[in-house]
């Protein structure tokens, strides 16, 4: 079935450091890939999507680039701020079913002034 | 628009208890889900519905039951709570499924803890 890898945090960044969290999948099919963002006390809220191969998902200075051959969706920011604590999570919106997010477990960020 | 609600926020049930826990929307959404979060696990999903009238078993649907009697309201219900059922529950909506081009709005969640 479908899958989602993503790096195990925490991770714990000094203010304007570059950020790179790893996700990878699995899917039958062409899979739409998302990143949701989860604030302290919060619901989850979508960051950026892509919906085809080399598509590029932007949003707030975030980035991540639908790569097909490497089945990868690498969430990235050039230089992150504190307001940009929270837990990151991958996903996957199975294709085929239209009924389904397969999620990763999540990635922790602190940064640090 | 409020978006999706969920009540309660938090909630403490003894072993054996039932209860509801409430979702609304107001934004017309066809497709409503219900998902758990636990640590380690990031999100699963229990339940989700099509239309009103129509739901359908997710990956972790044993313990609760759903229903859609309107467009807006997707209730979870626990009809014997159970020690694994602690959880932080959201429910979320959109427009036509999850593919190609929606977007999923999650409510705030509800904590559940069962003792």
């Amino acid at each position: 079935g479908d899958s989602v890898t993503q790096m195990e945090g925490p991770v714990t960044l000094s203010e304007e450091a570059f950020l790179t969290i790893n996700c990878t999948y699995t899917a039958t099919g062409y899979p739409s890939l998302f990143w949701y963002v989860q604030y302290p006390g919060e619901g989850l809220q979508l960051l950026l999507k892509a919906t085809k191969a080399d598509d590029k998902g932007s949003n707030k200075g975030f980035e991540a680039t639908y790569r097909k051959e490497t089945t990868s969706f690498h969430l990235e920011k050039g230089s992150v701020q504190v307001s940009d604590s929270a837990v990151y999570f991958c996903a996957l919106g199975d294709g085929g079913s239209n009924y389904k997010l397969t999620f990763g477990k999540g990635t922790l960020l602190t940064v640090n002034p | 628009n409020a978006g999706v609600t969920q009540t309660p926020k938090f909630q403490v049930l003894k072993t054996g208890q039932s209860m509801t826990l409430q979702c609304a929307q107001d934004m017309n959404h066809e497709y409503m889900s219900w998902y758990r979060q636990d640590p380690g696990m990031g999100l699963r999903l229990i339940h989700y519905s099509v239309g009103a009238g129509i739901t359908d078993q997710g990956e972790v649907p044993n313990g609760y039951n759903v229903s859609r009697s309107t467009t807006e309201d997707f209730p979870l219900r626990l009809l014997s709570a159970a020690p694994s059922q602690t959880s932080v529950y959201f429910c979320a909506s959109s427009r036509a499924g999850v593919g190609v081009q929606e977007t999923q709005y999650f409510g705030p969640g509800t904590r559940l803890l069962v003792l």
